[in-house]
């Protein structure tokens, strides 16, 4: 079982939709969680960053982490084609007090949203 | 905002020969640097980790002779693909670090060997 899973899709939904993209994972170490945005050939940026269990709200972007069943979302409201990417999640595990955090990612959903 | 720096976005070179990529993070010293490779339609591997005036931490599996890592400075760190062969083609990605929680991506490389 790898440590971060989520569902590669792709997804397709019509512009001003709800869109829901989640990972699971194993590792209970795992005590923040982000969710990137990548552009086609392009590095990954940053958009949502949590630490705690609840709802993290920013814009039009909720990001969700439920620990209890190892469970994080990311929920994209009013979707617009510039939306369009490949979302991946991504934890941290690492030693407190150390310098090497290294981050997990999950594969990528493709999402595109269609005018 | 914290920038970084990668170049070049793209190369290709011919099997056996060695390319070097750069990353540079322009305006924060980036304590930590980490070394991903990316294929089509797959997530960010992590290659490495380096430290800067220390030696990389390579993940299993990855050769360390042949993806030879320099973090001389707080501000740069290269990757060098030796002796190149076509699996090695992929898309190379370096994050920037300044500290817990803080990574910053550089724009990738694509790289071909052809």
């Amino acid at each position: 079982q790898k440590e971060v899973e989520q569902d590669p899709g792709p997804l397709s939904v019509p512009e001003g939709a709800i869109v829901s993209l989640n990972c699971t994972y194993s590792n209970s170490a795992f005590q923040y969680f982000m969710w990137y945005r990548q552009y086609s050939r392009k590095g990954p940026e940053l958009l949502m960053y949590t630490y705690s269990s609840g709802n993290k709200e920013d814009g039009r972007f909720t990001a969700q982490v439920d620990k209890s069943s190892k469970y994080i979302s990311l929920f994209i409201r009013d979707s617009q084609p510039s939306d369009s990417a490949t979302y991946l999640c991504a934890m941290i595990t690492g030693q407190s007090g150390g310098s090497n955090y290294k981050l997990t990612f999950g594969k990528g959903t493709l999402l595109t949203v269609n005018p | 905002g914290a920038v970084v720096s990668q170049h070049p976005s793209w190369v290709i070179c011919k099997s056996g020969t060695s390319v070097k990529i750069e990353c540079r993070s322009l305006d924060f010293q980036a304590t930590t640097m980490f070394w991903y490779r990316q294929f089509p339609k797959q997530s960010l591997m992590l290659m490495a980790t380096s430290n800067e005036g220390s030696k990389a931490t390579y993940e299993q599996g990855v050769e360390k002779d042949k993806f030879l890592i320099n973090h001389a400075s707080l501000t740069l760190s290269t990757l060098t693909v030796t002796s190149a062969h076509p699996e090695d083609s992929s898309f190379y990605i370096c994050s920037a670090s300044q500290g817990f929680g803080g990574y910053t991506f550089g724009s990738g490389t694509r790289l071909t060997v052809v």
